[in-house]
């Protein structure tokens, strides 16, 4: 079946490095990919998604490529400030209504 | 505009009781569903709902119910709360066409069953 694995966390980071989050997945078919952000005490937001192979999903300086060769949404950010704190997952959706397959999440710190 | 509104943000049940989490949206959406979220597990659905009058389980179905009488309410039901339940329920919704198109959440009830 499909899955989503994501690194392990805690991530901590000094405020302005340069942040990567790995993800890599397993599907049957062709999916969509996302990442969601969820901020303390709130629930899960759409950051970014690709819905195919060489896409490129973008906001708030966050970016992550749709790798089908090596089956990897990676997500990736210049300079991360504090309020970038938050647990960030990566998910799939192969189309099918109830086929969306979420990581376990990872938590990012940044220290100013 | 208020997007996935869930309600009570926080919720202690003793074993046995029975109560329903609400979840409402105000953006149309067809899709609406149920997680849960639980430590070192992301999230897991429950039920699903594609659209007024027609429901689905998900992945971990046992000992919740739903329904879906009108597009903007998702109601879930605890028929008799185990510790099990206790855990970080969260709604989402998204447009026709499912979870394709990314989710809109609520920000999640926080149940305790004792």
């Amino acid at each position: 079946g499909d899955s989503v694995t994501q690194m392990e966390g805690p991530v901590t980071l000094s405020e302005e490095a340069f942040l990567t989050i790995n993800c890599t997945y397993t599907a049957t078919g062709y999916p969509s990919l996302f990442w969601y952000v969820q901020y303390p005490g709130e629930g899960l937001q759409l950051l970014l998604k690709a819905t195919k192979a060489d896409d490129k999903g973008s906001n708030k300086g966050f970016e992550a490529t749709y790798r089908k060769e090596t089956t990897s949404f990676h997500l990736e950010k210049g300079s991360v400030q504090v309020s970038d704190s938050a647990v960030y997952f990566c998910a799939l959706s192969d189309g099918g209504y109830q086929k969306v397959t979420f990581g376990t999440g990872t938590k990012l710190q940044v220290i100013p | 505009n208020a997007g996935v509104t869930q309600t009570p943000k926080f919720q202690v049940l003793k074993t046995g009781q029975s109560m329903t989490l609400q979840c409402a949206q105000d953006m149309n959406h067809e899709y609406m569903s149920w997680y849960r979220q639980d430590p070192g597990m992301g999230l897991r659905l429950i039920h699903y709902s594609v659209g007024a009058g027609i429901t689905d389980q998900g992945e971990v179905p046992n000992g919740y119910n739903v329904s879906r009488s009108t597009t903007e309410d998702f109601p879930l039901r605890l028929l008799s709360a185990a510790p099990s339940q206790t855990s970080v329920y969260f709604c989402a919704s998204s447009p026709r066409g499912g979870p394709l198109y990314g989710y809109t959440f609520g920000s999640g009830t926080r149940l305790t069953v004792v």
